[in-house]
């Protein structure tokens, strides 16, 4: 079974600059996650879909970063204007269905961002 | 505000020696999980626990589920190298947040 695709797996920008990641979830997952990671601390949830809907984006700084799950498959986070404290690791995730006992969510390697 | 704490923040210690790790938490979670990351991968799924007071034993890893569903925690036996990685627990009420993780070092 394949995973959850994450691309690029590295992208250094400089500030002000624009920046997109892509996800491609496991098949049939209908749960996609976003979070960031700084170095050496635990992954920050962004923003959550259900299906192409967002269930969850209360974390997510929209003045800057916007997300889009088109046709409850595929997933794109952008950033723009990128900052300084942006860089990070944004790791995509997906599971079966969100809210039930054992959801277990499988992650992407993630793509490590830099801002210059 | 959900928010999951863990503790402790980094901990390193020898091959052979045992340790816990904690997660607290004012909410109550329908179930915690426990993952593994290591570094440039995501992180792996270890144990589910649902039931209040449950305990589950993955080898030499223990987990526990507080009676209140608020908290848990993680005991390895005799830990080993290959245990060193960032430990997170991870909470769910229809979303999945995190706690900021233990960084575990085992040395030789």
């Amino acid at each position: 079974e394949a995973g959850v695709a994450q691309s690029p797996r590295y992208k250094i920008i400089e500030k002000r600059q624009s920046v997109a990641f892509w996800c491609n979830p496991i098949s049939g997952h209908a749960t996609l996650y976003w979070y960031q990671q700084i170095l050496g601390q635990g992954p920050k949830l962004l923003i959550q879909f259900q299906n192409n809907g967002v269930v969850d984006d209360s974390q997510l700084p929209k003045d800057r970063f916007s997300a889009e799950r088109l046709k409850g498959v595929d997933s794109t986070l952008k950033i723009q204007p990128a900052k300084l404290e942006d860089s990070a690791v944004y790791l995509c995730a997906s599971s079966l269905m969100a809210g039930s006992m054992n959801t277990e969510a499988f992650f992407g390697q993630g793509t490590r961002l830099t801002v210059v | 505000t959900q928010l999951l704490e863990q503790s402790p923040q980094f901990l390193s210690i020898q091959e052979g020696e045992n340790l816990t790790v904690y997660c607290n938490s004012s909410s109550v979670f329908s179930s915690l999980q426990w993952y593994r990351q290591e570094p440039g991968e995501g992180p792996v799924l270890l144990v589910t626990v649902v039931t209040g007071g449950e305990v589950k034993k993955l080898k030499r890893l223990t987990f526990q589920f507080g009676d209140a569903r608020k908290d848990s925690s993680l005991h390895i036996t005799a830990a080993q190298p290959g245990d060193t990685g960032l430990y997170l627990c991870g909470g769910s009420q229809g979303n999945l947040i995190f706690g900021k993780g233990t960084k575990l070092s085992v040395k030789p």
